[in-house]
């Protein structure tokens, strides 16, 4: 099993719409979970940062986090095409030596005009 | 927000080279790291620093060296490029403690290298 999961998508829904990411992890002691977006051939670049059981808005996004159940979501609102690319779930785990973030494979969203 | 740069973007070179990839950041942060993508693939850790003269391997074993002798600079060092080395290198850093922002990983821009 992986220490963090992701479907790999493609996520594909219509402009407007919203889409929904979910990302499930492995280490119940987790405390730090991130969300970050990734354009092809670019860095990784943070959406959403969440520490607390429940949701923690920002714009158009929503990220989620149910530690009981082990994992963390992100709402895009009023998806747009410019939202096309890969969400990338991390992790710091209670056992993660220097905060080394774990990463899921992404997944890829496609936002259709 | 974090300023981290990496030069160069881009990289060119044939096999047997030596090459050295720079980062460098502006926030004082205490830990970096480098990973390594390949296209449509995951990120992979392959080195990170506590602070100066701390470095670790990651979790991908990798033929690259790196060093922190200054808190700002983690460059990290190909003594003999083969084409299996090209990739995408990423640099991140994150100040130091547990939980808030102050664990949030900033990634630079990235070095794609080719090795021919």
């Amino acid at each position: 099993q992986k220490e963090v999961e992701q479907n790999s998508g493609p996520l594909s829904v219509p402009e407007g719409a919203i889409a929904s990411l979910n990302c499930t992890y492995s280490d119940r002691g987790s405390q730090s979970f991130f969300w970050y977006r990734q354009y092809s051939g670019k860095s990784p670049e943070l959406i959403m940062s969440i520490y607390s059981n429940g949701d923690k808005e920002d714009g158009r996004f929503t990220a989620q986090l149910n530690k009981a159940s082990q994992y963390v979501s992100l709402l895009i609102r009023d998806s747009q095409p410019s939202d096309s690319a890969t969400y990338l779930c991390a992790v710091i785990g209670i056992k993660a030596a220097g905060n080394k973030l774990t990463f899921g494979g992404g997944t890829r969203v496609l936002v259709k005009p | 927000e974090a300023d981290i740069y990496q030069t160069p973007r881009y990289l060119v070179i044939g096999t047997g080279k030596k090459i050295t990839l720079e980062c460098s950041q502006t926030m004082g942060h205490d830990k970096m790291y480098w990973y390594q993508q390949d296209p449509g693939m995951e990120l992979h850790l392959i080195h990170y620093s506590y602070g100066v003269n701390s470095t670790e391997k990651g979790d991908l074993s990798s033929e690259s060296t790196v060093s922190r002798i200054r808190t700002e600079h983690f460059p990290l060092t190909l003594e003999s490029a083969r084409p299996s080395h090209t990739s995408q290198y990423l640099c991140a850093s994150s100040d130091y403690g547990a939980g808030g922002s102050k664990d949030t990983q900033y990634f630079g821009p990235g070095t794609r290298l080719t090795v021919l």
